[in-house]
C-alpha cells in the first residue's frame, strides 16, 4: 500500500526545544516537500528536495532545517529559532520537481507552549 | 510572490446540486494547475489537474475549466454529496518560478442534506 506517512499526528513541545517531524514515502518519488498551514492561509513552502542529499529553501525556511539522506525520508526539524512554530505541517512528494502531481501526507499538528 | 486566490471563502449547496468553486491566479506563465480537497485535520487530497495547453478536463463527477485569457480556474462538482463537504484549494506552478507550487487560501464547501 503506497503513500506518505507522517508521524506523530499530534506533537506538543515546550518553547526553546527543537523538534523533528518525520516524513516517509514509498512511492519512489524523487522530490519531497515540507509545507506549513496556518488558519485562513494557503500552504507555504518551507523546504523541498529534488534528489537525495540535496535540498532548497522555500519561502519560509527560517527557523527550520531538513535532511535528505535517503530517497524515502525527508525529516523536518523545527528549531527554537522559529518564532511561531505552532502550526499544521504537511509533507508531500512528487515523481519529479515541477509539473507533477504532489501527494500529501496526513500532516502533523505541532503545538509549542 | 505569486497570487492565487479564491473568489468566495465559503459555499453552501443542497445535496444533489452542482457546485462551482473558482480560483484566480496572477502568473500568466503558470502551466500546471491542481485542485485539492482537504477535510478537517487531514492532508490535501488530489482531485484533478490540468495543464495550460488544455481548457477543460473531466474526472469522475468533477470538471476543471481553465481560462488563460482572464487567468481563472474553476472546479465543478456534479451532483454534490455530503461527503464532498471540505475545503478546496487550487494550486499552480510554472517554470519561471522554479516549479514551486503556490496555493490558494481555500473555499469551504458545505453540502446541505
Amino acid at each position: 500500500d503506497g503513500g506518505i506517512t507522517q508521524s506523530p499526528k499530534y506533537l506538543f513541545r515546550k518553547e526553546g526545544q527543537n523538534v523533528t517531524l518525520s516524513c516517509e514515502q514509498n512511492l519512489n518519488h524523487d522530490a519531497m516537500y515540507w509545507y506549513r498551514q496556518d488558519p485562513g492561509q494557503g500552504l507555504r513552502l518551507i523546504y523541498y528536495s529534488q534528489i537525495v542529499n540535496d535540498f532548497q529553501k522555500g519561502d519560509i525556511a527560517e527557523g527550520y532545517s531538513v535532511s535528505r539522506e535517503k530517497k524515502e525520508s525527508f525529516p523536518l526539524t523545527v528549531t527554537s529559532a522559529q518564532k511561531n512554530p505552532t502550526a499544521f505541517y504537511l509533507c508531500a512528494s512528487s515523481a519529479r520537481i515541477g509539473g507533477y502531481e504532489q501527494y500529501f501526507g496526513p500532516g502533523t499538528r505541532l503545538t509549542v507552549t | 510572490g505569486e497570487s492565487v486566490g479564491l473568489h468566495l471563502p465559503t459555499l453552501s449547496v443542497q445535496e444533489g446540486d452542482n457546485s462551482i468553486i473558482n480560483c484566480a491566479y496572477s502568473n500568466s506563465a503558470s502551466d500546471y494547475f491542481i485542485w485539492y480537497k482537504q477535510e478537517s485535520g487531514k492532508g490535501p487530497q488530489f482531485i484533478i489537474d490540468i495543464r495550460s495547453n488544455m481548457d477543460k478536463r473531466q474526472g469522475q463527477r468533477v470538471t476543471v475549466l481553465l481560462n488563460k485569457t482572464v487567468k481563472h480556474l474553476s472546479l465543478q462538482i456534479a451532483a454534490t454529496q455530503p461527503g464532498d463537504s471540505a475545503v478546496y484549494f487550487c494550486a499552480e506552478t510554472s517554470y519561471d518560478t522554479g516549479n514551486q507550487f503556490y496555493f490558494g487560501t481555500g473555499t469551504s464547501l458545505t453540502v446541505i442534506p
